[in-house]
């Protein structure tokens, strides 16, 4: 079947890291992303991962893919107030359709 | 390049009716996909249409329906709205053949159904 599954809320102080974790369950997914989705905004890709990849390192962003557990996470290092958004994990074979999950609310504490 | 443009980018429908809520794809993009997102949840696929031709459907009734123009523009028409359909309606366009690294999403089509 196809379903990824996310937590909804995380809370964080301003300066400490991110992570955001999610399990998917489609073992022939090629591409695992991330999208960012601000109030009143579309989705933007934030970064993805290649199926064959453990890790991916963007600036600020590190994803990691643990592929026998079908468990991918984002971490954001030094967290501002401008990451608060709702992030979602999505997985997809190719140019296929996306799969989504529900989105976690990153709320940033200052 | 104005990307994806989506119109109009909101809509109050009252139930029953039919509605009509077009997508510009990004220059150089020949595929467009549609998403229905209601309220706290993530985006789920319609369909997605390539050579003017429905390519995947996702897990929707056949009230929505859509279809792509030679300038690979692209329209999702719902018929019989009911009110579970309000949501963020989004387009996302991309290369057929390439990835979903490369797709484009417009900023979403907010539609309220009464």
């Amino acid at each position: 079947g196809e379903d990824v599954e996310q937590s909804l809320f995380l809370s964080v102080r301003e300066g400490d890291s991110s992570v955001i974790n999610c399990t998917y369950t489609d073992s022939s997914s090629t591409y695992l992303y991330w999208y960012k989705q601000e109030p009143g905004a579309g989705l933007q890709l934030l970064t993805y991962i290649f199926s064959n990849m453990d890790m991916k390192q963007d600036q600020r962003l590190t994803v990691l893919l643990n592929k026998k557990d079908k468990h991918l996470s984002l971490r954001i290092a030094d967290t501002q107030t401008g990451d608060s958004a709702i992030y979602f994990c999505a997985e997809s074979r190719g140019d296929d359709k996306i799969i989504f999950g529900k989105g976690t609310r990153l709320h940033i504490l200052p | 390049d104005a990307g994806v443009t989506q119109s109009p980018t909101h809509l109050i429908k009252t139930r029953g009716q039919q509605v009509t809520l077009r997508c510009s794809p990004k220059s150089g993009h020949d595929t467009v996909s549609w998403y229905q997102q209601a309220l706290g949840q993530g985006p789920q696929f319609i369909f997605q249409y390539y050579e003017e031709e429905e390519r995947q459907r996702g897990n929707f009734p056949d009230r929505f329906s859509g279809h792509q123009f030679p300038n690979y523009s692209s329209e999702l028409n719902v018929n019989a709205l009911l009110l579970g359909d309000s949501a963020l309606y989004l387009c996302a366009s991309l290369v057929q053949g390439g990835s979903n690294t490369e797709a484009f999403f417009g900023q979403g089509t907010r539609l309220t159904v009464v």
